[in-house]
């Protein structure tokens, strides 16, 4: 079962508006870690933003913010007043637990941003 | 804060040749992961390693591949003999702790002819 589903597999925005880039997760674990890259054309992968599953508070890093929905399972990207550099792949993951207590990553697919001038 | 460091950055080679790549991770990481990425497979997951130990293998694709961690510091990826469809951008990524997020180095495109 996909563990980390984004499905959106392309969007656009206008520059200067918001974008809400959406993430589902599934795991049966209460600790857990949620986190959002951005991959641009370059390749490297950021690492843009990150949310503990105890975190009361949605994490913000400047212009990212992680809207978690803990009942609904979802840790969806908000990038306000998007800028033309905003272009690129983000990928949504989760940090939790196998069955050794071992760190386990899973990643989604990716959605891929364009921002329009 | 020097973040994960990969050599080298390109790496172009002939089929049949070794291929080793190198990482280091970030200081004070438990966590170390190599990953494959492809247009066609996506983000791959070959192996990690916690505290210089391999914890799950079971992405390495097949014998010809093989990692090493003998300290805290370094970790290697070799590829012997290297075939074209093992031509990807390989990533290494570090992380802190069981739960944080992953810090990834620049990556090593490999181009095997």
């Amino acid at each position: 079962a996909q563990k980390i589903t984004q499905t959106q597999p392309g969007m656009f925005v206008q520059e200067k508006e918001a974008v809400t880039l959406d993430c589902t997760y599934d795991t049966s674990d209460q600790s857990y870690g949620l986190f959002w890259y951005k991959q641009p054309s370059s390749g490297e992968m950021i690492f843009l933003i990150y949310q503990g599953s105890y975190d009361e508070q949605n994490a913000t890093e400047g212009r990212y913010s992680l809207n978690f929905q803990k009942a609904r399972k979802s840790a969806n990207l908000v990038i306000s007043a998007s800028q033309l550099g905003d272009s690129a792949m983000y990928f949504c993951a989760m940090s939790d637990l196998n069955s050794g207590g071992y760190q386990k990553v899973t990643f989604g697919t990716g959605t891929k941003l364009q921002v329009i001038p | 804060d020097a973040g994960v460091i990969q050599s080298p950055r390109h790496e172009v080679t002939e089929m049949g040749q070794e291929v080793t790549l190198r990482c280091k991770p970030i200081s004070g990481h438990d966590y170390l992961f190599w990953y494959r990425q492809t247009m066609m497979r996506g983000l791959e997951l070959l192996i990690y390693f916690n505290n210089n130990v391999p914890i799950d293998d079971s992405g390495m694709p097949e014998d010809r591949f093989s990692a090493k961690m003998p300290n805290a510091s370094f970790s290697t990826l070799k590829i012997q003999p290297s075939e074209p469809r093992d031509s990807a951008v390989y990533f290494c990524a570090s992380s802190p702790d069981r739960l944080g997020p992953l810090h990834f180095g620049n990556g090593t495109r490999l181009t095997v002819t």
